[in-house]
């Protein structure tokens, strides 16, 4: 089984700020990996795909980079709507999750 | 657009069983794969089961194996996960999501999520 250890799990953050979420997989992935942004009693929304693909309509303020095992999304300027909790995905071998990371307003 | 709606959840008790469903519409269901996903209260996410466009392939998570079961019905657009002998820590919210193998098997929909609570 592949484990994602993603951290961290809470980032205290303000409007403006650039920040970014890291995200590492126990075994090689190559580029099977997903950013999902989820609000509470929401579904998660899928953000980002392929490592750095960004869904249609996805701002431009995200992006993802990374290969292998170790991975990362940024918000390059945090805006309001982006307080929520992010969470990485593998699909490279079925799906594991890592543990989400709560974007909290500082 | 691509809408996927869970129903059938609820309380049960332990031992007990309860059938999800969930509708998918605005995409060609027939030529969708899907998963079924839950999230515990204040947990991360967690994937369940896993299902081809025809059936012919149907996996699971170790958690699951024997206990639930995955089908759909291409005809009605429909997908299931029959759940049985449901402890307390499968409380949570089960989500389906559309897995598009173009993508390789990237989970791109998600439902908005049915509750489910096991508890005497």
């Amino acid at each position: 089984d592949i484990q994602m250890t993603q951290y961290p799990s809470t980032l205290p953050a303000s409007v403006g700020d650039r920040v970014t979420i890291t995200c590492r997989a126990s075994h090689s992935i190559s580029s099977w990996l997903a950013w999902y942004q989820q609000k509470p009693g929401k579904a998660p929304k899928l953000l980002i795909y392929q490592v750095s693909t960004l869904e249609s309509g996805v701002p431009s303020r995200f992006s993802g980079s990374g290969s292998g095992t170790e991975f990362t999304l940024t918000i390059s300027s945090l805006q309001p709507d982006d307080f929520a909790t992010y969470y990485c995905q593998q699909y490279s071998n079925l799906y594991t999750f890592g543990q989400g990371t709560k974007l909290d307003i500082k | 657009q691509v809408q996927l709606v869970e129903s059938g959840g609820g309380l049960v008790r332990p031992g007990g069983s309860l059938r999800l469903s969930c509708v998918g519409t605005g995409f060609t269901f027939s030529d969708s794969y899907f998963s079924w996903i839950r999230q515990a209260p204040g947990k991360g996410l967690e994937w369940l089961a896993y299902i081809t466009s025809t059936g012919s392939t149907i996996l699971y998570a170790d958690s699951v194996k024997g206990r639930f079961t995955i089908s759909r019905d291409n005809a009605k657009r429909l997908l299931y996960l029959q759940m049985n002998s449901l402890r307390a820590e499968d409380t949570a919210v089960y989500y389906c999501g559309r897995v598009t193998p173009v993508k390789q098997d990237l989970l791109d929909y998600w439902g908005q999520g049915i509750r489910v609570t096991v508890s005497s």
